[in-house]
């Protein structure tokens, strides 16, 4: 079965340094690749998604993620954090082996310093 | 208002007492999910659907029970409800298979069972 691993649990940067949130994936065939995002007290939002094609993927609020088939990883980084980007990321792949479904990691809860 | 909502957005209940919860969408989106977010565990799926009348169990469907009789609603109801159930519960929709898809998520409900 597959699954999606963000080793990092919290992270806390300073506004205006850069940010990257590991993850990596198990996964049989070629996956589809999601970051999410959740701010407090609201639901997830998606940041950017990966299918195919060009392995450095861009999304929204200059977020950008890149898909390495060799390390398994899907890492999202963001140049400048700031104050705005606190909140909590989630990685998923789908679909799952038994359905039309996505694995979600566990969450990187990002903390920024003023 | 065009979107995902769900109601009631917090809920108090008590451990045995039975709990509907509300989703509607007005994308007349296919698939449709249910998700609990716990401390340590992330997002965990429940049940599924991805049709009218067509639903299927997630990670943790035990003490759940949903239906789909309408495409834009698909309630969740805790039959007896127990305080292990005490969580926060998103629902989301996808036009396309959940897998491969961007899932559009609600609000949430926070449900404590005393």
């Amino acid at each position: 079965a597959q699954s999606v691993t963000q080793p990092d649990i919290h992270i806390t940067v300073s506004e205006g340094a850069s940010l990257e949130l590991r993850c990596n994936y198990s996964y049989g065939a070629t996956p589809y690749l999601f970051w999410y995002v959740q701010s407090p007290g609201q639901g997830l939002q998606l940041l950017l998604k990966y299918f195919s094609g060009d392995t450095l993927v861009q999304g929204i609020k200059g977020f950008e993620a890149e898909f390495k088939r060799s390390q398994s990883s899907f890492n999202l980084r963001k140049p400048s954090v700031h104050w705005s980007d606190a909140a909590e990321y989630f990685c998923a792949v789908g679909p799952t082996a038994a359905g039309n479904k996505l694995t979600f990691g566990g969450g990187t809860r990002v903390l920024v310093k003023p | 208002d065009a979107g995902i909502t769900q109601s009631p957005r917090y809920k108090i209940t008590e451990t045995g007492r039975q709990v509907t919860l509300m989703c509607h969408q007005t994308w007349s989106h296919s698939y449709m999910f249910w998700y609990r977010q716990d401390l340590g565990h992330g997002l965990r799926l429940i049940y599924y659907s991805a049709a009218a009348d067509i639903t299927d169990k997630g990670e943790v469907p035990d003490g759940y029970v949903v239906s789909r009789s309408k495409t834009e609603n698909f309630p969740l109801t805790l039959e007896s409800a127990t305080r292990s159930q005490t969580s926060v519960y998103f629902c989301a929709s996808s036009a396309l298979a959940g897998g491969t898809d961007t899932q559009y998520f609600g609000p949430g409900t926070r449900l404590t069972v005393l």
